[in-house]
This record gives structure tokens, sequence and C-alpha cells, in this order.
């Protein structure tokens, strides 16, 4: 079974286009996030969710909206897609009291 | 803030020599630190990380990283190079554990010659 899985692996789409990349972990973990890992491999945290509940939100545009519909679910939706928004996005999860994440295989987005 | 610099984008070295892969860190409190590592087209993996306990730390596939406070470095390193070490690695530093920010260095990029 796989840890964090993230649907799908490969997006391609328009500019202007709504997408949403869906991320689940069965670890158990009660903190989710989503990176984002840019085209030089700089990776970015973007948000954070610790049981369902928003934590950490850096600056990203508001075109870019999680959600968590429980602790095990960690969405994605992206809308007005943008040629800059193409990267790797990748979820990870912890657990309070564990050191490190796990990482999902990453959502390859780009954008044409 | 915290931050993370590794020195040196692309290392190369030859079948069986030691890899020595460079993190210094700036953080105003007590860090945690990782090593993660990414093979092409996956995601990332925990090498090995230190939580303030013992400061040479051990990780997977014969990997280490001394935290040595003074320098602020936590320097990875591996005695024999393995062309399935092939990879890019990442130093992160976090401020405390549980729901933390992961905060990482741009990458390494290790290339082993045989």
């Amino acid at each position: 079974d796989t840890a964090v899985s993230q649907t799908p692996k490969y997006l391609v789409t328009q500019m202007g286009n709504d997408k949403s990349i869906k991320c689940e972990q069965n670890l158990g973990h009660d903190t989710m996030y989503w990176y984002k890992q840019d085209s030089k491999k700089f990776l970015k945290i973007m948000f954070s969710y610790n049981n369902k509940e928003l934590i950490i939100n850096e600056t990203v545009p508001n075109r870019f909206s999680p959600k968590s519909p429980d602790k095990a679910h960690l969405n994605l939706h992206i809308n007005s897609l943008e040629l800059g928004d193409s990267a790797v996005y990748f979820c990870a999860s912890s657990q309070a009291g564990d050191y490190g994440y796990t990482f999902g295989s990453g959502t390859r987005l780009t954008v044409v | 803030a915290q931050s993370v610099t590794q020195l040196g984008s692309h290392v190369s070295v030859s079948e069986g020599a030691l890899v020595l892969l460079r993190c210094n860190y700036s953080s105003s409190v007590p860090p945690y630190l990782f090593w993660y590592v990414q093979y092409p087209n996956q995601g990332l993996q925990l090498l090995l990380k230190y939580t303030s306990a013992a400061t040479l730390v051990k990780g997977i596939n014969g990997f280490e990283a001394e935290f040595k406070k003074s320098e602020t470095s936590f320097h990875l390193t591996k005695p024999s190079a393995h062309m399935s070490d092939a990879a890019e690695y990442f130093c992160a530093v976090s401020q405390r554990a549980g729901a933390q920010k992961l905060v990482f260095g741009q990458g390494t990029r290790l290339t082993i010659n045989p």
C-alpha cells in the first residue's frame, strides 16, 4: 500500500483552466502539506493542514485553494492556471512527535 | 527565519570514493535538520535526521551526517559511493516537530562516475 498517494501523476492543461490534485495518506498522520518544486528543483511549502485546520499558508496566489475533508486527505484546487504554475507539486504528511515528512511521488503539472 | 545553503549544486565522484555533500543552516533557535534524497521522477525519501540527540547521525544506505553547532553545518557523507547513489540530495531545517515547516536547501545533484 502506498503511504502517501497523489493523483494524477501527470497533468497537462491549457492556460485559464481549473484543475485539482488529490492526495491521500494511510499512515494515520495528523498533518499534511503541499510543496511546490520548480524547474530548478527548489522546494517551497505552500500549505499545511493539521486535523483539517489550515495552519500554514505561505504567500501563494488566491488561485490556489487547499481543501481537507478529513485528516487523511488534502486536495489542491487551482483556478485560472498560468504558465508559471508549471511545476511538480508534492503532498506530504507527518505526525506530531515524529520528525520528518513522508512524501508522495509528486504531480507534474504542465500548463501550455 | 530559517534557511539552508547547500554548497555545490552538482557534485561528481568516482564509484568507491568518498561522498561529501555540504549543508550549512541558519536558525535563531536550536534546529532540527534533515537530509532527503530524490531519485528521478520520484518523491523525496528521508535519509536521516538530527533531532538534538547524538550529533553523529546514521541513516539509510550507508549515509551519515554530523551536526556541528559551532560551524552551523550538517554535512552528509558516505565512505564509498555506489552507482545507485546518483540522485538529488536536499538538506532541510525546521524549528519544531509535528506540524513543522521544513525549509529546504536548493539541492545537490550527485553523479557517480564508473
